[in-house]
């Protein structure tokens, strides 16, 4: 298995641009998760879906966030307008939700993006 | 509420035993895992221990549990220059759904 694959793995743009961050899950699991990490907050947990409906989004920091699961394969995170603030590496984690433990989470290699 | 704590860094020198502590609060959570952060990559699962057991040990890593004070360890022994990385402590949250929570994260710094 290819393991969670991010595209693209590094993202510069522009404040005020639109930004798509793209994940495609390890096939045959059923749980998607969007984390962001930066020096000053550590890992954050933004969204999760299971069985491609959105379980929790309380950690989206704000409306310009938003995440899709229109299938079980791919899932995006979009931010429009971008600002600096959101400068970060997001990553991207599956897991087999409730099917077994020991219920780990897998995570792609992140996408790391730079708004000036 | 769900919460994880970890100290954030801890520097050891080659060859001595690293020690990573965490606290978590949930009493209810029934598997704790030790993630592993190298630079430039994803988190990658280290080890994990289910709650009713105290203590696991995979070569040079061994976890502890007291489950009374909420309390997790991670052992690496003999530590190596390539042991550098930041550690995660999570536990597995409620509901079926496969979310964890985790800890900030403990920056081992080894010196050779």
């Amino acid at each position: 298995d290819a393991g969670v694959i991010q595209s693209p793995r590094h993202e510069v743009t522009e404040m005020g641009q639109e930004v798509t961050l793209r994940c495609k899950p390890i096939s045959g699991h059923n749980s998607l998760f969007w984390y962001r990490q930066t020096m000053m907050r550590g890992l954050e947990l933004l969204i999760y879906f299971n069985n491609n409906v959105p379980i929790d989004d309380s950690g989206m920091p704000e409306d310009r966030f938003s995440a899709k699961m229109p299938n079980a394969s791919f899932s995006t995170l979009k931010i429009q307008p971008s600002e600096p603030r959101d400068s970060a590496v997001y990553f991207c984690a599956s897991s087999s939700g409730g099917r077994g433990p020991p219920y780990e989470q897998y995570f792609g290699p992140g996408t790391r993006l730079t708004v000036t | 509420g769900e919460d994880v704590e970890q100290s954030l860094f801890l520097s050891v020198r080659e060859g001595d035993s690293s020690v990573i502590n965490c606290t978590y609060t949930d009493s209810s959570s029934t598997y704790l895992y030790w993630y592993k952060q190298e630079p430039g990559a994803g988190l990658q699962l280290l080890t994990y221990i289910f709650s009713n057991m105290d203590m696991k040990q995979d070569q040079r890593l061994t976890v502890l549990l007291n489950k009374k004070d909420k309390h997790l360890s991670l052992r690496i022994a003999d530590t190596q220059t390539g042991d550098s990385a930041i550690y995660f402590c999570a536990e597995r949250g409620s509901g079926n759904t496969g979310k964890l929570i985790f800890g900030q994260g403990t920056t081992l710094q080894v010196k050779p």
